[in-house]
C-alpha cells in the first residue's frame, strides 16, 4: 500500500484478555516505530526496530506488552493481560532509514472495558 | 534522563504569525522533529533540523539551536485549518521522542 497500515482500527476487548495490535509498515522501510497517544498527550515512545530487531524497547511500561517484526516488514504489538488503563491509542510509524522523516499509520484505537 | 518541553495550548488569530517554542534535554541528539496532528488523525510531518538555524518551508519555518536545546516553529499567515496540534520530537540515539505537543487555536 501506499502508506503505513494499522489493523484494526478500532478494538474493544475486556480487562485480562490478550490483544494483538498490526502494522504494515511502507514497503521498504527499515525502521518501524510503536507508540502509545493518550488523549490531549504526545506520543508515547514505547518500542523502535531497525530491520527484524528491536533496537530500542525502553518505552515498553512492563513485561506485558511485546513487540515483533520477525521478517523486518510487519510489526505485531502483543499486549497481554490488558487492564483499563492501557486504553489509548497505539500509533505506528515507518521511515527509510535512521535520519529521515517518520511515516504514521491512522492507529488502533483500543478500549479495555 | 530526556525531557522535552513546550507549551500546552496557544491561540492566534486568522492571518497572524505565530511561534511556538520547544525546549528539549536528550542524550545521543541527531535532530528536531516538527509534526502536525489535527484532532483524531494522524501525525503529519512538518519539518527536521539538524544543524543550527532556520529552514523555511512556505508559511513554516522551523529553527533550531543546539547548544541551547532550543527550536521553534514559525507559522505565518494563519489559516483556520491551521488549528492543530503541533508535536515536538527530538530524535535521540534514533529513537524519535516527542513532548506533549500544543494545541494551536486559530480564530477569525
Amino acid at each position: 500500500g501506499a502508506g503505513v497500515s494499522q489493523t484494526p482500527s478500532n478494538k474493544v476487548t475486556e480487562k485480562g484478555k490478550y490483544v494483538e495490535l498490526r502494522c504494515d509498515p511502507i514497503s521498504g522501510h527499515t525502521a518501524l516505530y510503536w507508540y502509545r497517544q493518550s488523549l490531549g498527550q504526545g506520543p508515547e515512545f514505547l518500542i523502535y526496530f531497525q530491520g527484524t530487531g528491536a533496537a530500542d524497547d525502553s518505552g515498553l511500561p512492563n513485561d506485558r506488552f511485546f513487540a515483533v517484526r520477525p521478517e523486518g516488514s510487519v510489526s505485531t504489538l502483543k499486549i497481554q493481560r490488558t487492564e483499563r488503563g492501557d486504553s489509548a491509542v497505539y500509533l505506528c510509524a515507518s521511515s527509510p532509514d535512521l535520519n529521515t522523516e517518520a511515516f504514521f499509520g491512522q492507529g488502533t484505537r483500543l478500549t479495555v472495558v | 534522563g530526556q525531557n522535552i518541553d513546550q507549551p500546552t495550548e496557544m491561540t492566534a488569530t486568522e492571518g497572524a504569525i505565530v511561534q511556538i517554542n520547544c525546549t528539549y534535554q536528550t542524550s545521543g541528539f541527531n535532530g528536531l522533529f516538527w509534526y502536525q496532528q489535527h484532532a483524531g488523525e494522524a501525525p503529519t510531518f512538518l519539518s527536521y533540523n539538524v544543524l543550527d538555524g532556520l529552514e523555511e518551508k512556505g508559511r513554516f519555518s522551523s529553527f533550531l539551536s543546539r547548544s541551547k536545546g532550543y527550536s521553534y516553529l514559525l507559522l505565518k499567515e494563519l489559516q483556520m485549518k491551521d488549528s492543530a496540534s503541533y508535536l515536538c520530537g527530538a530524535h535521540s540515539s534514533y529513537k524519535l521522542i516527542f513532548g506533549s505537543g500544543t494545541r494551536l487555536l486559530v480564530r477569525p
